[in-house]
């Protein structure tokens, strides 16, 4: 078990440009779930797959914003078009669908800064 | 819809102090609820869970109890070391639907000095 791992940890990008993140689950969970957060503030959802079905969507992720699961394995979060306003960290987590008690386990996060 | 209510940090102890981190929720049906941990510059780590009411989630001397009556899930330890210093969030999952999507609380900075 080499726990969710996440790329890049860091990226600074200008306003305007494209950025995509990658994230690698654990082996055997097949569910994976995107989540924001901004400083001060709790992990806010922003879209999970399980196996490569995008199932459920927030308001929170604009139209610039696009997440891909295409094996059912790795997933990526594109953000297009970055905005100031994107500037947080991007945590991907992942599961079992065995039922709302089993644990979702986070990787490190990628932290987005937008110049 | 779900919603979690944390008390407000930053809470900052001594060593060996006794520490409460209040946590409420509102949810429908019967939630399960999870205290995470994040240590600066990380993401957030798995503290303990209870799945329904009455339990005890318990895990490096923090413990905390499914209260369903009064819809509270508070977080203590007996004696804080210096190491605990985080921010610790409280989050639920629903019971209805598949989505199992945590919803978490705004956070709780606490600072612990030698």
């Amino acid at each position: 078990d080499t726990g969710v791992s996440q790329d890049p940890r860091h990226k600074i990008t200008k306003r305007g440009q494209n950025v995509t993140f990658r994230c690698d689950p654990i082996s055997e969970h097949n569910r994976l779930y995107w989540y924001r957060q901004t400083l001060g503030q709790g992990p806010e959802f922003l879209t999970y797959f399980q196996n490569e079905a995008q199932l459920e969507k927030s308001r929170l992720l604009s139209d610039r914003f696009s997440a891909e699961r295409p094996k059912g394995s790795f997933s990526t979060l594109e953000i297009q078009r970055t905005e100031q306003g994107d500037s947080a960290m991007y945590l991907c987590a992942s599961s079992l669908a065995n039922g709302p008690g089993n644990t979702i386990y986070f990787g490190e996060g990628s932290w987005l800064t937008v110049v | 819809g779900n919603s979690v209510t944390q008390m407000e940090g930053p809470v900052t102890l001594s060593e060996e102090a006794f520490l409460t981190i209040n946590c409420t929720y509102t949810a429908t049906g019967y939630p399960s609820l999870f205290w995470y941990v994040q240590y600066p510059g990380e993401g957030l780590q798995l503290l303990l869970k209870a799945t329904k009411a009455d339990d005890k989630g318990s895990n490096k001397g923090f413990e905390a109890t499914y209260r369903k009556e009064t819809t509270s899930f508070h977080l203590e330890k007996g004696s804080v070391q210096v190491s605990d210093s985080a921010v610790y969030f409280c989050a639920l999952t629903n019971s209805g639907g598949s989505n199992y999507k945590l919803t978490f609380g705004k956070g709780t900075l606490l600072t612990v000095n030698p």
